[in-house]
C-alpha cells in the first residue's frame, strides 16, 4: 500500500530564517505531487505541483520554492521566511491525469515568529 | 473554468440524525467530483469520488454522495451521524475540459455532531 510522509510535524522559525520541508511517498511510482498551504480559517491554497522529476509548476508567486530531486521526494524551501508564511503545509500525491483522488500527508505546522 | 461552492460554513446535527453537507460546482465539460474529511491538525482524507456511472456514490465510514447534473450538485450524506464524524469536510472538482488535472477545493464545511 502507499504511504506519504512529511516532516517535521511542527516547526517554529524566526523571520528571515531558511526553511526546508520534506515529503516522501512510498509504494507508488511516478506520482503527481502537490504542496498546499492551509491558513487559519480552513481554505487550501495550492503552492506547487509536479508531474515528474525536476518538473515544478508554481501557482502563486511568493518567496517559496519547490524541488523534486527524486521520483517520490518533494521539498518545499525558502531562503528567508516571512511572518505571512505561517500556516499548515500539506503535501499530497495522486496518480493518473486527474480522475484520481489525492492522498495527503499528515502536515507540517509552521509558525514564523 | 472550474469552481466549487460549499454554501454552509457550519452544519450542526444531532447524533443519530441524518446529515447532509452541500456542494455545488461549475465546469465547462464534465466534472470529476471528490469529498475529503479533515480532523484537527491532520491531513485531508479521501472519502469518495464521482467519475462516471451511478449517480449515488458510496464511500468510507458510511458516507455517500449523490451526483445531480441538472442541479450541478454533489451533496455528501450519511443516514445516521456519529459524534466522531465531527470534522471539516471539503468538496473538490476537476473539469474534464481544458486540460488541467488540478482540482479546485471548496472552502470547507465544519460538521458538528452533538451527542
Amino acid at each position: 500500500s502507499q504511504t506519504i510522509h512529511q516532516w517535521p510535524a511542527t516547526l517554529v522559525q524566526p523571520v528571515g530564517s531558511p526553511l526546508s520541508l520534506e515529503c516522501t511517498v512510498e509504494g507508488t511510482s511516478n506520482p503527481n505531487l502537490y504542496w498546499y498551504r492551509q491558513a487559519a480559517g480552513r481554505g487550501l491554497q495550492l503552492l506547487f505541483y509536479s508531474v515528474g522529476i525536476g518538473q515544478i509548476s508554481s501557482e502563486v508567486p511568493q518567496n517559496l520554492s519547490a524541488s523534486r530531486p527524486q521520483d517520490r521526494q518533494f521539498i518545499l524551501s525558502s531562503k528567508k521566511l516571512l511572518l505571512s508564511d505561517s500556516g499548515f503545509y500539506l503535501c499530497a500525491w495522486s496518480g493518473g491525469q486527474g480522475n484520481y483522488e489525492q492522498y495527503f500527508g499528515p502536515g507540517t505546522r509552521l509558525t514564523v515568529t | 473554468a472550474q469552481s466549487v461552492a460549499q454554501p454552509e460554513d457550519q452544519v450542526n446535527v444531532a447524533e443519530g440524525n441524518p446529515l447532509t453537507v452541500k456542494c455545488t460546482y461549475s465546469v465547462s465539460g464534465n466534472p470529476y467530483l471528490f469529498w475529503y474529511v479533515q480532523y484537527p491538525n491532520r491531513g485531508l482524507q479521501f472519502l469518495l469520488k464521482y467519475i462516471t456511472g451511478d449517480n449515488l456514490v458510496k464511500g468510507s465510514y458510511g458516507f455517500e454522495a449523490e451526483f445531480n447534473k441538472s442541479q450541478t450538485s454533489f451533496h455528501l450524506k450519511k443516514p445516521s451521524a456519529l459524534v466522531s464524524d465531527s470534522a471539516l469536510y471539503f468538496c473538490a472538482v476537476r473539469d474534464t475540459a481544458g486540460g488541467s488535472y488540478i482540482p479546485t477545493f471548496g472552502r470547507g464545511t465544519s460538521l458538528i455532531v452533538h451527542p
